[in-house]
Order: structure tokens, then sequence, then C-alpha cells
């Protein structure tokens, strides 16, 4: 079955850091870049950072440059997103996502929620 | 970075009836490769996004084919030609030509009348 599945959100203070995972199953997780996007309450989606297929680049959005770093263990079939000096306005559901620009494959795990509150 | 500008941001529909959504972009989407890089996704209640169309007019796997996409340069439109039930979601365009950021649409909110 061709899926992602994030884990590690949960509740944080401000100023402190959480990892999230997102574990590939089911197809070439190696071949893809792999984006995170994520969502707050009742708000649209925001992308924050993608990594390539083998982790040789990496890009930010400027909300989070600096502070978030994403990494991949293509060995493991998994995704990271380091969160450090987390705010309040970084809470939301963080889903990772990968797919191809040129072809119908297309993938999303099913979120994974994060709330910065003291 | 892009802007991307959907309208409406609601869209009261009966069903069986068409819908349409408008998807504006700040600049031509038209990349070096002369592909245009689109991208119109679906979020149902309570689910994670799906994406239905890339490059503009392509839909993905199993998109039912009542979805189609269409536009160039800065215009771009999702239609759907018979609108059902499951078809009540928030709808998002986003473009991936200029990048980085990825940027997406605001989000139209589709309802049933």
């Amino acid at each position: 079955q061709v899926q992602l599945v994030e884990s590690g959100g949960g509740v944080v203070q401000p100023g402190r850091s959480l990892r999230l995972s997102c574990a590939a199953s089911g197809f070439s997780f190696s071949s893809y870049g792999i984006h995170w996007v994520r969502q707050a309450p009742g708000k649209g989606l925001e992308w924050v950072t993608v990594i390539t297929h083998d982790g040789s680049k990496k890009y930010y959005a400027d909300s989070v440059k600096g502070r978030f770093t994403i990494s991949r263990d293509n060995s493991k079939n998994t995704l990271y997103l380091q969160m450090n000096s987390l705010r309040a306005e970084d809470t939301a559901v963080y889903y990772c996502w990968g797919s191809s620009s040129e072809s119908p494959f297309d993938i999303w795990g099913q979120g994974t929620m994060v709330t910065v509150s003291s | 970075d892009v802007v991307m500008t959907q309208s409406p941001l609601s869209l009261p529909v009966t069903l069986g009836q068409p819908a349409s959504i408008s998807c504006r972009s700040s600049q031509s989407l038209v990349y070096s490769d002369g592909n245009t890089y689109l991208n119109w996704f679906q979020q149902r209640p309570g689910q994670s996004p799906r994406r239905l169309i890339y490059k503009v007019s392509n839909r993905d796997s199993g998109v039912p084919d009542r979805f189609s996409g269409s536009g160039s340069g800065t215009d771009f439109t999702l239609r759907i030609s018979r609108v059902e039930a499951e078809d009540v979601g928030v709808y998002y365009c986003m473009q991936a030509t200029h990048w980085p950021p990825w940027t997406f649409g605001q989000g139209t909110k589709v309802e049933i009348k």
C-alpha cells in the first residue's frame, strides 16, 4: 500500500523544539522530492519546506527559515522535520507530501497536529 | 513570491449542475521548459488534501473525468461538469513554476445548496 505516515506531533511550549517524522511505504521513496505543508486551524494550505530525492537540496519558506530543518534517510524510507524555536504561529497540522510534476503520482500523509502553547 | 488569487472563495452549487473556480497568478506560470506547473487540489472535510490536476489540465490517477482544468499564462480554471455530493470540500490552486516558495491560493469552499 502506497502511503506516508506522519508522527511526532504534540503540544509544546513556545521556544521549544519538536521533531516530526514521515514514514513512507509502497513506493520508491528515494526517487521523489518530499515536501512538508502545514495548515493552521481553519486556514488554508501553506508550503513549508522541500528536500530533493537524494537530500542534496533543501528549500524553506521564509517563515521557518533558520528554525526548521528538513532531512531524510532513504535507507529507512523516512523524512524528518526538526522544528526549533517554535512559535504560536507554527500551530498547525503538518502534512508530508510527495508528488511528481510530470506524472500522475501524488501522495499525502494523514497529518500530525503541532500545538505551540504555554 | 507568486501570489495566487482564487475566486469565488465560497461556491454554493446544486447537485448535478456545473461549477467553476478561477485562479489567477501574479506572474506567468510558463516555465523555461515550456510547461506550465499549475496544480489543483481537493480537500474534503476532515481529510488530507489530494491533487486532482497537474500541469493545468492533466488529471491524476483515480480522478473522475467530471473534473477538468484549463487556462494559460496567468489565468486558470477548474471545472466540475456535474457536481456530486462527494465533491463538497475546499479546492486550492498551487503554482510550482517559480519556486521556492511553492504557493497556494486561498481556497474555494464548495458546498451544496
